[in-house]
């Protein structure tokens, strides 16, 4: 069963603009994480944020945001001011605790910042 | 910092070849595990090791094997290489095998099976 969904396959925005990218899960282990990568073009994968599911407070790192909704399991990454350098893949991931040996991979998002 | 390292970043096989990918990372991480990524698919694992001389199957096993020795290196071996296989591949470490803790990646292998 497809535990991570990511149902945008592409997306665009204008620089400067706010973007989230959508994110939903499926669990029954009541202790997990939840990261966002981000694979610009020159294929790396970049780890962004992390946000655990006992966390009362949305995870931030500077510009990017996790919007976390343990009831619907979503777990959206938002983007603000958006620069063209945000132009990449991104792939959202989770972590169980009862099979925390691997990580789970969504189909990723693309993303386009236009300028 | 040199991270986790991969190498070759190319390689162009003929199909039943055989060939090793190698990984190293400089952290000291007891974790570390290999993925392909395959278009549409995200990332999914082929085998992980979560300390020298221990490792078990992840999702996709079939066709590689990998052994670990010491913790700072884990090669990926393609024993008899198929067309199957053409993919991205992306070999990560973490400094403990914990549901709160993120992988670091190397820069990735790009395998075409011929």
């Amino acid at each position: 069963a497809q535990k991570i969904t990511q149902t945008q396959p592409g997306m665009f925005v204008q620089e400067k603009e706010a973007v989230t990218l959508d994110c939903t899960y499926d669990t029954s282990d009541p202790s997990y994480g939840l990261f966002w990568y981000k694979q610009p073009s020159s294929g790396e994968m970049i780890f962004l944020i992390y946000q655990g599911s006992y966390d009362q407070q949305n995870a931030t790192e500077g510009r990017y945001s996790l919007n976390f909704q343990k009831a619907r399991k979503s777990a959206n990454l938002v983007i603000s001011a958006s620069q063209l350098g945000d132009s990449a893949m991104y792939f959202c991931a989770m972590r169980e605790n009862y099979n925390n040996n691997d990580m789970r991979f969504g189909a990723g998002t693309r993303l386009t910042v236009k300028p | 910092n040199a991270g986790v390292t991969q190498t070759p970043k190319f390689q162009v096989l003929k199909t039943g070849q055989s060939m090793t990918l190698q990984c190293a990372q400089d952290m000291n991480h007891e974790y570390m595990s290999w993925y392909r990524q395959d278009p549409g698919m995200g990332l999914r694992l082929i085998h992980y090791s979560v300390g020298a001389g221990i490792t078990d199957q992840g999702e996709v096993p079939n066709g590689y094997n990998v052994s670990r020795s010491t913790t700072e290196d884990f090669p990926l071996r393609l024993l008899s290489a198929a067309p199957s296989q053409t993919s991205v591949y992306f070999c990560a470490s973490g400094p403990l095998s914990s549901y709160n803790s993120p992988l670091h990646f190397g820069n990735g292998t790009r395998l075409t099976v011929t």
